[in-house]
Protein backbone atom coordinates (compact mmCIF):
# COMPACT_ATOMS: atom_id res chain seq x y z
CA UNK A 1 0.00 0.00 0.00
CA UNK A 2 1.32 3.19 -0.57
CA UNK A 3 2.31 5.77 2.15
CA UNK A 4 2.76 9.69 2.37
CA UNK A 5 5.09 10.89 4.73
CA UNK A 6 5.40 14.37 6.09
CA UNK A 7 8.44 14.69 8.20
CA UNK A 8 7.96 18.21 9.94
CA UNK A 9 5.33 18.47 12.04
CA UNK A 10 5.93 22.35 12.02
CA UNK A 11 7.44 24.74 10.27
CA UNK A 12 8.16 28.81 10.75
CA UNK A 13 9.13 30.87 7.97
CA UNK A 14 9.87 35.15 8.05
CA UNK A 15 7.42 36.91 5.62
CA UNK A 16 9.30 37.64 2.50
CA UNK A 17 11.68 34.34 2.36
CA UNK A 18 11.46 31.04 1.19
CA UNK A 19 10.35 27.40 2.92
CA UNK A 20 10.58 24.17 1.79
CA UNK A 21 8.27 21.93 2.99
CA UNK A 22 9.55 17.79 2.50
CA UNK A 23 7.24 15.28 1.58
CA UNK A 24 8.63 11.44 0.51
CA UNK A 25 5.91 8.31 -0.35
CA UNK A 26 6.21 4.87 -0.90
CA UNK A 27 4.67 3.19 -3.94
CA UNK A 28 5.61 0.80 -6.17
CA UNK A 29 3.96 2.15 -8.99
CA UNK A 30 5.82 3.81 -12.18
CA UNK A 31 2.70 6.11 -12.71
CA UNK A 32 0.93 8.08 -10.41
CA UNK A 33 0.17 11.90 -9.39
CA UNK A 34 0.99 14.06 -6.27
CA UNK A 35 -0.50 16.93 -4.83
CA UNK A 36 -0.31 20.02 -1.95
CA UNK A 37 -3.17 20.83 -0.42
CA UNK A 38 -3.30 24.08 1.94
CA UNK A 39 -5.25 23.92 4.79
CA UNK A 40 -6.07 27.50 6.23
CA UNK A 41 -8.14 27.96 9.84
CA UNK A 42 -11.05 27.78 7.91
CA UNK A 43 -10.45 24.55 7.07
CA UNK A 44 -11.15 24.62 3.67
CA UNK A 45 -8.71 22.23 1.28
CA UNK A 46 -7.56 24.16 -1.36
CA UNK A 47 -5.37 22.95 -4.25
CA UNK A 48 -2.17 24.29 -4.58
CA UNK A 49 0.45 22.43 -6.93
CA UNK A 50 0.08 18.95 -8.50
CA UNK A 51 2.69 16.97 -10.45
CA UNK A 52 2.51 13.91 -12.78
CA UNK A 53 5.06 11.51 -11.92
CA UNK A 54 5.59 10.40 -15.69
CA UNK A 55 6.28 14.40 -16.31
CA UNK A 56 10.00 15.66 -15.23
CA UNK A 57 9.65 19.13 -15.28
CA UNK A 58 8.82 20.52 -12.01
CA UNK A 59 5.23 22.12 -11.60
CA UNK A 60 4.91 25.57 -10.93
CA UNK A 61 2.19 27.91 -9.61
CA UNK A 62 3.12 31.39 -9.01
CA UNK A 63 5.14 31.34 -6.26
CA UNK A 64 4.63 28.00 -5.38
CA UNK A 65 7.03 24.96 -6.93
CA UNK A 66 7.85 21.38 -6.70
CA UNK A 67 10.80 19.60 -6.39
CA UNK A 68 10.00 16.08 -7.99
CA UNK A 69 12.90 13.43 -7.75
CA UNK A 70 11.04 10.01 -8.84
CA UNK A 71 13.84 8.03 -7.89
CA UNK A 72 14.06 9.37 -4.70
CA UNK A 73 10.08 9.12 -4.22
CA UNK A 74 10.21 12.95 -2.78
CA UNK A 75 8.18 15.95 -3.19
CA UNK A 76 8.87 19.05 -1.67
CA UNK A 77 6.65 22.20 -1.91
CA UNK A 78 8.79 25.56 -2.25
CA UNK A 79 6.95 28.11 -1.62
CA UNK A 80 8.93 31.89 -2.65
CA UNK A 81 8.23 35.37 -1.11
CA UNK A 82 5.82 34.13 1.92
CA UNK A 83 3.04 35.70 2.59
CA UNK A 84 1.07 36.24 5.94
CA UNK A 85 -2.02 34.16 4.00
CA UNK A 86 0.09 31.10 3.39
CA UNK A 87 0.14 30.20 6.71
CA UNK A 88 -1.50 27.21 7.34
CA UNK A 89 -1.47 23.09 7.51
CA UNK A 90 -0.04 21.82 4.18
CA UNK A 91 -0.86 18.18 3.64
CA UNK A 92 1.08 15.93 0.56
CA UNK A 93 -1.19 13.72 -0.85
CA UNK A 94 -0.76 10.83 -3.55
CA UNK A 95 -2.96 9.31 -6.11
CA UNK A 96 -3.09 6.08 -8.28
CA UNK A 97 -3.99 6.54 -11.95
CA UNK A 98 -5.30 3.36 -12.37
CA UNK A 99 -7.11 2.72 -8.63
CA UNK A 100 -10.50 2.25 -8.98
CA UNK A 101 -11.11 4.15 -5.32
CA UNK A 102 -9.41 7.53 -6.60
CA UNK A 103 -9.32 8.76 -3.43
CA UNK A 104 -6.64 10.94 -2.56
CA UNK A 105 -3.69 9.60 0.40
CA UNK A 106 -2.65 12.04 2.60
CA UNK A 107 0.29 12.71 4.89
CA UNK A 108 0.24 13.84 8.31
CA UNK A 109 0.29 17.50 7.56
CA UNK A 110 2.97 20.34 8.20
CA UNK A 111 2.06 23.38 10.17
CA UNK A 112 3.41 26.56 8.57
CA UNK A 113 3.68 29.44 10.33
CA UNK A 114 4.76 32.98 8.82
CA UNK A 115 6.15 35.93 10.42
CA UNK A 116 6.29 39.46 10.15
CA UNK B 1 -21.31 28.30 -8.31
CA UNK B 2 -21.31 27.36 -4.79
CA UNK B 3 -18.81 24.27 -5.52
CA UNK B 4 -19.04 21.69 -2.85
CA UNK B 5 -21.24 22.73 -0.37
CA UNK B 6 -21.95 20.39 3.26
CA UNK B 7 -24.27 20.75 5.81
CA UNK B 8 -24.85 21.04 9.02
CA UNK B 9 -21.10 23.14 10.12
CA UNK B 10 -21.10 21.73 13.47
CA UNK B 11 -23.01 19.22 15.47
CA UNK B 12 -22.97 17.77 18.67
CA UNK B 13 -24.28 14.21 19.05
CA UNK B 14 -25.03 11.49 22.09
CA UNK B 15 -23.22 8.41 21.68
CA UNK B 16 -25.98 6.76 20.22
CA UNK B 17 -27.73 9.01 18.45
CA UNK B 18 -28.19 8.66 14.40
CA UNK B 19 -27.58 11.40 12.24
CA UNK B 20 -27.17 12.07 8.53
CA UNK B 21 -24.36 14.24 7.04
CA UNK B 22 -25.39 16.28 3.59
CA UNK B 23 -23.04 16.75 0.46
CA UNK B 24 -23.95 18.48 -2.74
CA UNK B 25 -21.55 19.54 -5.74
CA UNK B 26 -22.92 21.98 -8.50
CA UNK B 27 -20.01 21.01 -10.62
CA UNK B 28 -21.31 17.93 -12.87
CA UNK B 29 -18.62 15.63 -11.15
CA UNK B 30 -19.00 11.54 -11.56
CA UNK B 31 -17.32 11.08 -8.58
CA UNK B 32 -17.90 11.91 -5.00
CA UNK B 33 -15.94 10.86 -1.48
CA UNK B 34 -16.39 11.27 2.28
CA UNK B 35 -13.06 11.66 4.17
CA UNK B 36 -12.77 12.19 8.25
CA UNK B 37 -9.81 13.99 9.60
CA UNK B 38 -8.57 13.10 13.14
CA UNK B 39 -6.02 15.49 14.90
CA UNK B 40 -2.43 14.64 13.75
CA UNK B 41 -3.56 12.50 10.71
CA UNK B 42 -4.49 13.08 7.32
CA UNK B 43 -7.73 12.67 5.78
CA UNK B 44 -8.67 8.70 5.65
CA UNK B 45 -11.14 7.71 3.15
CA UNK B 46 -14.60 6.59 4.55
CA UNK B 47 -16.36 6.04 1.17
CA UNK B 48 -17.21 7.05 -2.10
CA UNK B 49 -19.03 7.11 -5.28
CA UNK B 50 -17.10 6.62 -8.39
CA UNK B 51 -20.45 7.60 -10.41
CA UNK B 52 -24.12 8.07 -9.81
CA UNK B 53 -25.69 4.95 -8.80
CA UNK B 54 -22.31 3.07 -7.49
CA UNK B 55 -20.98 3.20 -3.55
CA UNK B 56 -17.83 1.49 -2.40
CA UNK B 57 -15.85 1.68 1.28
CA UNK B 58 -12.55 3.70 1.60
CA UNK B 59 -10.25 2.48 4.57
CA UNK B 60 -12.14 3.44 7.35
CA UNK B 61 -15.88 2.49 7.19
CA UNK B 62 -17.07 0.89 9.93
CA UNK B 63 -19.83 2.52 11.38
CA UNK B 64 -20.90 4.53 8.31
CA UNK B 65 -23.14 4.31 5.25
CA UNK B 66 -23.70 6.46 2.21
CA UNK B 67 -26.48 7.18 -0.06
CA UNK B 68 -25.55 8.31 -4.01
CA UNK B 69 -29.00 9.89 -3.96
CA UNK B 70 -28.49 11.66 -7.49
CA UNK B 71 -25.28 12.88 -9.29
CA UNK B 72 -25.46 15.96 -7.10
CA UNK B 73 -25.39 14.40 -3.79
CA UNK B 74 -24.00 12.38 -1.83
CA UNK B 75 -25.16 11.58 2.54
CA UNK B 76 -23.19 10.11 4.88
CA UNK B 77 -24.71 8.31 7.62
CA UNK B 78 -23.95 7.59 11.28
CA UNK B 79 -26.67 5.35 12.46
CA UNK B 80 -25.47 4.86 16.27
CA UNK B 81 -22.94 7.26 16.67
CA UNK B 82 -19.47 6.61 18.99
CA UNK B 83 -17.13 8.96 20.67
CA UNK B 84 -14.35 7.57 18.41
CA UNK B 85 -16.22 9.17 15.45
CA UNK B 86 -15.51 12.82 16.76
CA UNK B 87 -13.68 14.02 13.76
CA UNK B 88 -14.13 16.17 11.10
CA UNK B 89 -15.56 15.39 7.45
CA UNK B 90 -14.84 16.41 4.36
CA UNK B 91 -16.91 15.65 1.58
CA UNK B 92 -14.93 16.06 -2.16
CA UNK B 93 -16.01 15.66 -5.32
CA UNK B 94 -14.02 15.28 -9.06
CA UNK B 95 -14.67 14.79 -12.70
CA UNK B 96 -13.95 10.85 -12.00
CA UNK B 97 -11.93 9.22 -10.21
CA UNK B 98 -8.74 7.76 -12.12
CA UNK B 99 -7.51 10.91 -13.25
CA UNK B 100 -5.62 13.79 -12.52
CA UNK B 101 -8.61 15.73 -12.15
CA UNK B 102 -8.44 17.72 -8.90
CA UNK B 103 -10.54 16.85 -6.25
CA UNK B 104 -12.43 19.90 -4.54
CA UNK B 105 -13.51 19.75 -1.06
CA UNK B 106 -16.32 21.16 0.77
CA UNK B 107 -16.12 23.51 3.96
CA UNK B 108 -16.81 20.33 6.61
CA UNK B 109 -18.90 19.21 9.33
CA UNK B 110 -16.97 19.31 12.82
CA UNK B 111 -19.00 16.37 14.47
CA UNK B 112 -18.56 16.32 18.66
CA UNK B 113 -20.07 12.84 20.19
CA UNK B 114 -20.12 12.68 23.89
Amino acid sequence: AQTVTQSQPEMSVQEAETVTLSCTYDTSESDYYLFWYKQPPSRQMILVIRQEAYKQQNATENRFSVNFQKAAKSFSLKISDSQLGDAAMYFCAYRSPGRSQGNLIFGKGTKLSVKP
Amino acid sequence: NAGVTQTPKFQVLKTGQSMTLQCAQDMNHNSMYWYRQDPGMGLRLIYYSASEGTTDKGEVPNGYNVSRLNKREFSLRLESAAPSQTSVYFCASSEQTTSLKTQYFGPGTRLLVL
